[in-house]
């Protein structure tokens, strides 16, 4: 089955331990990002790769770190978490190019205490 | 950079409504994507439509590209329908709208 997969789905952590969170797809897709959503803001991009060893900023990088050393997996890592981080983020993959759908997985909710 | 407005933002329905959301965006967009959030939080895909008219089931979408706008209906509302519908632009990447939550009442 065509997905995208996240882990954790839920964590709960203290501030300043660094932590990641894995993203995997299974479609041979270029393209790979990550979203966080906050309650009234919709999603906002983060970091986003055109492919292995490309990545980019997005709207709000601060905080956070991405790899792409693998076509399959693109992992989100947040060195030092503060409480600010506390969200729903998403990971998304699509084929390069200006008509492609692109694919979310299930979520991942962050608690920083 | 490009705005993504829904509307209305809140819409409350009985069971068996019918219903329109509405997306409209601010410049040329190379396509559009609009998304159904579950209660649980899952991002399920509803339609990929850069133009033009897509049914799924009770669902369909309009998007009129020049116009800078896309349409959503939802006919004979159910429970399940409930959550919260983004629309999401493309622009080399995606811009997303803050989204309509919509709850159905039996």
């Amino acid at each position: 089955e065509a997905q995208v997969t996240q882990n954790p789905r839920y964590l709960i952590t203290v501030t300043g331990k660094k932590l990641t969170v894995t993203c995997s797809q299974n479609m041979n897709h270029e393209y790979m990002s990550w979203y966080r959503q906050d309650p009234g803001l919709g999603l906002r991009q983060i970091y986003y790769s055109m492919n292995v060893e490309v990545t980019d900023k997005g709207d709000v990088p601060e905080g956070y770190k991405v790899s792409r050393k693998e076509k399959r997996n693109f992992p989100l890592i947040l060195e030092s978490p503060s409480p600010n981080q506390t969200s729903l983020y998403f990971c998304a993959s699509s084929q390069i190019g200006s008509y492609n759908e692109q694919f979310f997985g299930p979520g991942t909710r962050l608690t920083v205490l | 950079g490009i705005q993504v407005e829904q509307s209305p933002p809140d819409l409350i329905l009985q069971e068996g409504a019918n219903s329109t959301l509405r997306c409209n965006f601010s410049d040329s967009v190379n396509n559009l994507q609009w998304f159904h959030q579950n209660p649980w939080g899952q991002l399920i895909n509803l339609f990929y439509i850069p133009s033009g008219t897509k049914q799924n089931g009770r669902l369909s979408a309009t998007t009129v590209a020049t116009e800078r706008y896309s349409l959503l209906y939802i006919s004979s509302s159910q429970t399940t329908d409930s959550g919260v519908y983004f629309c999401a632009v493309d622009m080399g990447r995606l811009y997303f709208g803050r989204g309509t939550q919509l709850t159905v009442w039996p």
